[in-house]
């Protein structure tokens, strides 16, 4: 009965490959987000889909592509991996509305490292 | 331009004494605040909010402290439990727009509460 998650749990690749990161929400909620926590232990903040439109998106490369085929699902794809792309990322989710104060749920995180 | 600020990277406590978790903030137009405790390989996982029309917001030994004057806030856990020992994050959200729904995440607290 987990509510947020995500696979895969690990992920070791070489540079220059492509690899997605799926997540899965079993809340009912309309929002989901793809956050990264770097080297340095920040959270931030990558993109938003709230009921499948992109709310935001903050400057990501290209490379990454976020794919939200339906409210409960939010998969990240990245083009080209590159060493500085290695790091923990965390799917979340949390109800409609107004979202000032509405809790994020998190997923377990999925630590990718590109070697 | 970091916005939330974590200035203590760990804080140890004795179980049965009080727990203070600081944080501080830059950007004035955060109008909510959360706590996250994070333990090791999971996500973070929500424990308490505070909004920006109150100073204060309690839930069983949690109680988050706001001083909208000093762009602070602060987290007390009475009493501390071995169970507690997690890092603890800090996030503020401003009004919707294209701030829909993001968090700006602290670096983050290690709380270690020794038995």
């Amino acid at each position: 009965d987990t509510a947020v998650s995500q696979t895969p749990k690990y992920l070791v690749t070489q540079m220059g490959n492509d690899k997605s990161i799926k997540c899965e929400q079993n809340l009912g909620h309309d929002t989901m987000y793809w956050y990264k926590q770097d080297s340095k232990k920040f959270l931030k903040i990558m993109f938003s889909y709230n009921n499948k439109e992109l709310i935001i998106n903050e400057t990501v490369p290209n490379r990454f592509s976020p794919k939200s085929p339906d409210k409960a699902h939010l998969n990240l794809h990245i083009n080209s991996l590159e060493l500085g792309d290695s790091a923990v990322y965390f799917c979340a989710s949390s109800r409609k509305g107004q979202s000032n104060g509405v809790p994020q749920y998190f997923g377990p995180g999925t630590r990718l490292t590109v070697t | 331009d970091q916005q939330v600020k974590q200035n203590s990277p760990s804080l140890s406590v004795q179980e049965g004494r009080i727990s203070i978790l600081n944080c501080d903030y830059t950007n004035s137009m955060f109008d909510y605040f959360l706590w996250y405790k994070k333990y090791p390989a999971e996500g973070p996982t929500f424990l308490i909010s505070i909004s920006s029309i109150k100073d204060k917001n309690e839930d069983g030994r949690f109680t988050v402290f706001l001083n909208k004057s000093a762009k602070h806030l602060s987290l007390h856990i009475v009493p501390s439990q071995p169970g507690d020992s997690a890092v603890y994050f800090c996030a503020a959200s401003a009004p919707g727009g294209t701030s829909y729904g993001k968090l700006t995440f602290g670096q983050g607290t290690i709380l270690t509460v020794h038995p």
